[in-house]
């Protein structure tokens, strides 16, 4: 099956802590991105990546990291510095950033405790 | 500018009714319309999508109308029903800086009861 597959599906961690978010994609896709969902929000970019070794800040990048080192993966790092980082994090894809749709994974719930 | 304002943020349809969400936004920059649905606990499905060359796009029970004038576009469901549950985002896309830059509304949260 293709798609985007995004784990854990709920992690927690403690307070000044960094904590690294994994997806991965079999859709062949050049493009993925990262975006945070927080309730009565739209989605919000974090970043994104055109290309492999490649990437660049959306519009809520302070606090967050990310790699691209393999085409199918692109691990999102939170770091201790994003101050609220409760939220759902959603990783998607597209053929290339020109691209209008974008693929979906499941999704990730990080709680802070 | 780059705002898309969404409403209702809930709306309760009976089943066979018709469910109607609708958006606007300000920059007339933007040239790609999507409409995601997403389920709890899920991530958003690309379910409809139109160019603003188009006043209307139909798929199943599923309509897009858009007025370019207005600046507004809305998701029409048809005959809803109880499995159409969702969240519906709009949104709105523009090329720029190399990329194409989607702005997503804020969600409507659709609960069809038998």
């Amino acid at each position: 099956d293709g798609g985007i597959t995004q784990s854990p599906k709920y992690l927690f961690r403690k307070e000044g802590q960094n904590v690294t978010l994994s997806c991965e994609q079999n859709l062949n896709h050049d493009a993925m991105y990262w975006y945070r969902q927080d309730p009565g929000q739209g989605l919000r970019l974090i970043y994104y990546s055109q290309i492999v070794n490649d990437f660049q800040k959306g519009d809520i990048a302070e606090g967050y990291s990310v790699s691209r080192e393999k085409k199918e993966s692109f691990p999102l790092t939170v770091t201790s510095a994003q101050k609220n980082p409760t939220a759902f994090y959603l990783c998607a894809s597209s053929r290339t950033v020109m691209n209008t749709e974008a693929f979906f994974g499941q999704g990730t719930r990080l709680t802070v405790v | 500018q780059q705002q898309v304002k969404q409403s209702p943020q809930s709306l309760i349809v009976q089943k066979g009714g018709i469910s109607i969400i609708n958006c606007a936004y300000e920059n007339t920059a933007f040239d790609y319309f999507p409409w995601y649905q997403q389920f709890p606990g899920k991530g958003p499905a690309l379910l409809i999508a139109i160019r603003p060359d188009v006043s209307e796009k139909k798929e199943g029970r599923f309509t897009i109308s858009f007025n370019k004038s207005a600046k507004q576009f809305s998701l029409h469901i048809m005959d809803s029903q109880p499995g159409d549950s969702a969240t519906y985002f709009c949104a709105a896309s523009v090329s720029t800086g190399g990329y194409q830059k989607v702005t997503f509304g804020t969600g409507t949260k659709l609960q069809v009861i038998p």
